[in-house]
């Protein structure tokens, strides 16, 4: 069976403080999807890292892909707000099933 | 383009009843997956049907069904309701099978006294 770990499982810092959300596998995924969800509301994507070692940036959003694929990383540089919500991310298992991390509960306070 | 679509957004039932839960995809979008999260949790997967096939299905006792339509419509079914199935219910739907990018629909909230 096919796990992710996602750690914190919750979070509350500062509004301006930086934060890294990880997710540990001991298994490789084709790619490594992050959403986010917002109390009420279905889970959106963030972003998609498909190749090792890949980095992508959303703003102040830092996506990091393991160089063997099984791990991957989030960082928000000078948190606000408005990026209060549960990050969750999700692994493209080679059965074409997304394995999900139980996801990080991330609260800025202001 | 629309989005997901789920009905109904809230549902409230007693332990013992069944529920149908529907779900409307994106328009060209083949899969369908659906997921059960409770408070503190993150998605647990309950079943993913592709062009009206079940394809990947999660651990779930058998009281949880599904079915997909010509049109990918989706339905699921819980049968003798129990306390503990009370949770949100999200639909998501897809362009191909389930490790393509997902697209949520807002979800049913169940309730089960």
């Amino acid at each position: 069976t096919q796990l992710l770990e996602q750690s914190p499982q919750f979070l509350s810092i500062q509004e301006g403080e930086n934060l890294t959300v990880y997710c540990n596998s001991s298994s490789v995924f084709s790619s490594l999807q992050w959403y986010r969800q917002e109390p009420g509301e279905g889970p959106v994507l963030l972003v998609t890292v498909v190749t090792g070692g890949e980095v992508k940036k959303l703003k102040r959003l830092t996506f990091q892909f393991g160089d063997a694929r099984k791990d991957s990383s989030l960082h928000i540089t000078a948190a606000q707000p408005g990026d209060t919500g549960l990050y969750l991310c999700a692994g493209a298992a080679s059965n074409y099933q997304l394995i999900w991390g139980a996801g990080t509960k991330l609260i800025i306070k202001p | 383009k629309a989005g997901v679509t789920q009905t109904p957004r809230y549902l409230i039932k007693t332990r013992g009843q069944q529920v149908t839960l529907s779900c409307s995809p994106i328009s060209g979008h083949r899969s369908v997956s659906w997921y059960q999260q409770t408070p503190g949790q993150g998605l647990q997967f309950l079943f993913e049907y592709f062009s009206e096939t079940q394809r990947n299905k999660g651990n779930f006792p058998g009281r949880f069904s599904g079915r997909q339509f010509s049109n990918s419509r989706s339905e699921m079914n819980v049968s003798t309701l129990e306390l503990g199935d009370s949770a949100l219910y999200l639909c998501a739907s897809s362009r191909s099978l389930a490790g393509d990018t997902q697209y949520f629909g807002p979800g049913t909230r169940l309730t089960v006294l």
